[in-house]
């Protein structure tokens, strides 16, 4: 069962280029992380977001998430090749053990 | 570099058969999860133990069981294996078992059953 969906599901930019990741679920998430993650490698964490309305930057991204806790948001400004990737949200189950990754965006930086 | 190992890195067997797949967390970490990957299901989580407790379970098939050593390492192991179950398996370490600790993911083990 996937709890959340990330749009869109591919995306292929020119450097340079500005560029927003969705996660949507039905489902209240105690807190929310972004991964990134590299052919034949395992997901590297970018960040942790806990309180709904939470904002937080890393040099070129920013991250969002919801009033509601049930959805966030990556937008990655001026993309770099570098950034080229598997993008990945993963919610947090009420008893914090449990994480439920979204469907996953994979994101091609054209030089 | 995670700090968290995984051995093998590739397994290739046949249907029928058991595997164990191996993972060290990193250093100081008490926590360990355990995914599956597959290109139609995407990132599943399958088990969490936290100093040797099973703490959470996720998709876990009856034909797959894991546990945590007191030297916190854990074990995954698959059998009767099948077709479907081929997939890259990735372990997952945090200081802590709650929600708000980061988790970093081993390389991964490649399995595939032919």
């Amino acid at each position: 069962t996937q709890l959340l969906e990330q749009s869109p599901q591919f995306l292929s930019i020119q450097e340079g280029e500005n560029l927003t990741v969705y996660c949507n679920s039905s489902s209240v998430f105690s807190s929310l992380q972004w991964y990134r993650q590299e052919p034949g490698e395992g997901p590297v964490l970018l960040v942790t977001v806990v309180t709904g309305g939470e904002v937080k930057k890393l040099k070129r991204l920013t991250f969002q998430f919801g009033d509601a806790r049930k959805d966030s948001s990556l937008h990655i400004t001026a993309a770099q090749p570098g950034d080229t990737g598997l993008y990945l949200c993963a919610g947090a189950g009420n008893t914090g053990n449990q994480f439920y990754f979204g469907t996953g965006t994979s994101l091609t930086v054209i030089p | 570099d995670s700090g968290v190992t995984q051995t093998p890195k590739h397994l290739i067997t046949a249907t029928g058969q058991r595997v164990t797949l191996r993972c060290s967390p990193r250093s100081g970490d008490l926590s360990v999860y355990w995914y599956q990957q597959s290109l139609d299901q995407g990132l599943q989580f399958l088990i969490q133990y936290y100093n040797g407790e099973e703490r959470a379970k996720g998709n876990i098939l009856e034909r797959f069981s894991a546990q945590q050593f007191p030297d916190l390492h854990s074990e995954l192991n698959l059998s009767s294996l099948e077709l479907g179950d081929s997939a890259l398996y990735f372990c997952a370490s945090s200081a802590l078992g709650s929600s708000y600790n980061e988790q970093f993911f081993g390389p991964g083990t490649r399995l595939t059953v032919l």
